[in-house]
């Protein structure tokens, strides 16, 4: 599985955006990039994720390097509630063995009140 | 929407039992589940994939014997822990996928096990 390189932590302040930086230099033209979070205690959950372009749903945004060695996923007025770690993950497009999801170490993001 | 639902959430036995956590798939069919472990501070850690109606396929490392996984249906996986010792002790958490193909997972709350 091609790998992610993402940064331990995070800090960023209630209301203001958040953009957490994902590098995926060694990722193959039929990756799709996944990000998922996971708050305390719980499994996680998606968030996100894309092919090529960017995208946009009610949680994020996913800005795609053209590229693609790299994303940002970017959370636009960040709320005490999105306290979690990030996951950025890379998907094999494929039918034996396509859904599985290897997860990294992922981002610790703190917001400040 | 799709939920994944996990029973129990929390249980505690005695080293050398075994235990069964059951993952089901509500609202949808789900021919696979994947079954995850993360320690504490730690990512989550891929454990097998289970197919339903056949064997499950577990990632390099992990006991089969040890960590029974059986899917006898389309909306019904279960991990069992036999003979656990406290070293199992983990969160427990499985995933099925919404629509196929589209690698989304949805993921249950987690089970949290504990060995005395």
């Amino acid at each position: 599985d091609a790998k992610t390189t993402q940064p331990n932590s995070m800090e960023s302040n209630e209301e203001e955006p958040v953009h957490l930086p994902c590098n995926h230099s060694t990722i193959s033209g039929t990756d799709y990039i996944h990000w998922y979070r996971q708050l305390p205690s719980q499994g996680p959950e998606y968030v996100i994720h894309g092919l090529t372009s960017n995208v946009n749903n009610r949680m994020a945004s996913l800005a795609i390097a053209e590229d693609r060695k790299s994303s940002t996923l970017i959370l636009h007025r960040a709320t005490l509630r999105d306290a979690a770690v990030y996951y950025c993950i890379l998907r094999a497009r494929g039918i034996q063995g396509a859904q599985k999801l290897v997860f990294g170490q992922g981002t610790r993001l703190t917001i400040n009140p | 929407g799709a939920v994944v639902s996990q029973h129990p959430s929390r249980v505690i036995c005695k080293s050398g039992t075994s235990v069964k956590i059951e993952c089901r798939s509500l609202d949808f069919q789900a021919t696979t589940m994947f079954w995850y472990r993360q320690f504490p501070k730690q990512s989550l850690m891929l454990m097998a994939t289970s197919n339903e109606g056949s064997k499950a396929t577990y990632e390099q490392g992990v006991e089969k014997d040890k960590f029974l996984i059986n899917h006898a249906s389309l909306t019904l996986s279960t991990l069992t822990v036999t003979s656990a010792h406290p070293e199992d002790s983990s969160f427990y958490i499985c995933s099925a996928p919404w629509l196929v193909g589209t690698g989304e997972l949805f993921f249950g709350e987690g089970s949290r096990l504990t060995v005395l």
